[in-house]
């Protein structure tokens, strides 16, 4: 069945280190990925996404990451996080043609001053 | 920019209530998903729309939730009686192809 794990159930990072966030999924075929960001209360906003073509995909706010086949990931970085970062990541999967999306459970990033 | 719209932001209710929220999509999305995000989950598809018709439902629990989107526009989702269990944020996302854009939501509580 296909799944999507974040392994870190929250990271906390100090305010200008750079940033990791995992994603790991489960699927048969090429998937659709994709990183959205939830503040506090809020809906998610869409960060990245990657379809196609080049592996190293550029997103909103400074974001990128990196789809690797060959281990079933697709890793968000950021080389040097604000304190306007600190919000819930969501990492998700397109699985059919309806574009239904799976989804992690979420990592919470904390930034120390 | 255009926005998914969705009402009330906060429902407060208590249990065996009926209660409703709505959303309305950018305009030209012909899809429309409902989730419900439980805190510290990610979200839960309940049902999802293409125009006027239920793509699928089958999370949805139809013995006390219904979701319309009658004119293949904006659309509500119902709960009726409302359950403790039922709290949750309540998302609305709507996309015209792979991307699905999201509203602010509707935080529930059930007392």
């Amino acid at each position: 069945a296909q799944s999507v794990t974040q392994p870190d159930i929250h990271i906390t990072v100090s305010e200008g280190a750079s940033l990791e966030l995992r994603c790991n999924y489960s699927y048969g075929a090429t998937p659709y990925l994709f990183w959205y960001v939830q503040s506090p209360g809020q809906g998610l906003q869409l960060l990245l996404k990657y379809f196609s073509g080049d592996t190293l995909v550029q997103g909103i706010k400074g974001f990128e990451a990196e789809f690797k086949r060959s281990q079933s990931s697709f890793n968000l970085r950021k080389p040097s996080v604000h304190w306007s970062d600190a919000a819930e990541y969501f990492c998700a999967v397109g699985v059919d043609s309806n574009y239904q999306l799976i989804w992690g459970a979420g990592t919470k990033l904390i930034i120390k001053p | 920019e255009a926005e998914v719209a969705q009402s009330p932001r906060y429902k407060i209710t208590e249990k065996s209530q009926a209660v409703a929220f709505w959303c309305d999509p950018i305009s030209g999305h012909a899809t429309l998903y409902w989730y419900r995000q439980i805190l510290g989950q990610g979200p839960e598809l309940l049902v999802q729309f293409q125009d006027e018709s239920v793509v699928d439902d089958s999370q949805l629990p139809k013995d006390r939730f219904s979701a319309e989107r009658l004119k293949g526009v904006d659309s509500t989702l119902k709960i009726q009686p409302a359950e403790l269990g039922d709290s949750a944020m309540y998302l609305c996302a709507s996309s015209l192809s792979n991307e699905q854009y999201f509203g602010p939501g509707t935080r529930l509580t059930v007392t």
